[in-house]
């Protein structure tokens, strides 16, 4: 099972948007609408931020959002703030043979 | 409020073997399917291994198959991670991490165990 396909990095200024790819195939991304987001800062537990493709969990702002067409995913990130700043996860289910699979993570820098 | 605390980790020979062990708390432990994710130095996460809430299930990535065993005590709230002829690749901090009725997605996790194999 191969990783899905994200940029290693991606950055913007405070207030900005930030949009990250995340590419898989038909059995994966593709196949299910089951697409996850996860910020994570080094050295702490990651935090959902998108499941389900486009929904938030209660407590991550609106600020976050995400979409899907075909095979890639994608999780924007709007009105930047300093604390935005942290290596962004997507992960797909993947079916019952393989389970699911993470992207390779995105660092995204505030500049 | 839900936690998750992994333990057991440490420094271990190749080809040695480590059980890591995620006390769960806060939440029905029986209802949820749950995963061990992991973090090399300086690469992703990568997912491991799963099982369902009950136990019945299991799911292991091919990179483990074979050598790295998930269970789980729902008696204990307790999930277990077997790992058998453990190899230098296998340094990593371990997550445990609860999923949800969304399948695949994790809505909790812990905060790691650190595992390190080297002679």
């Amino acid at each position: 099972q191969s990783a899905l396909t994200q940029p290693p990095s991606a950055s913007g200024s405070p207030g900005q948007s930030v949009t990250i790819s995340c590419t898989g195939t038909s059995s994966d991304v593709g196949g299910y609408n089951y697409v996850s987001w996860y910020q994570h800062h080094p050295g702490k537990a990651p935090r959902l931020m998108i499941f389900e493709v486009s929904k938030r969990p209660s407590g991550v702002p609106d600020r976050f959002s995400g979409s899907k067409s075909g095979n890639t995913a994608s999780l924007t990130v709007s009105g930047l703030q300093a604390e935005d700043e942290a290596d962004y996860y997507c992960s797909s289910y993947a079916g019952t043979n393989n389970f699911m699979v993470f992207g390779g993570g995105t660092k995204v820098t505030v500049l | 409020e839900v936690r998750l605390v992994e333990s057991g980790g440490g420094l271990v020979q190749p080809g040695g073997s480590l059980r890591l062990s995620c006390a769960a708390s806060g939440f029905t432990f029986s209802a949820y399917t749950m995963s061990w994710v992991r973090q090399a130095p300086g690469k992703g996460l990568e997912w491991l291994s799963a099982v369902s809430g009950s136990g019945a299930y299991t799911y292991v990535a091919d990179s483990v198959k074979g050598r790295f065993t998930i269970s789980k005590d729902n008696s204990k709230n307790t999930l277990y991670l077997q790992m058998n002829n453990l190899r230098a690749e296998d340094t990593a901090r371990y997550y445990c991490a609860k999923g949800t009725t969304v399948a695949g997605t994790f809505d909790y996790w812990g905060q790691g165990i650190l595992v390190t194999v080297s002679s």
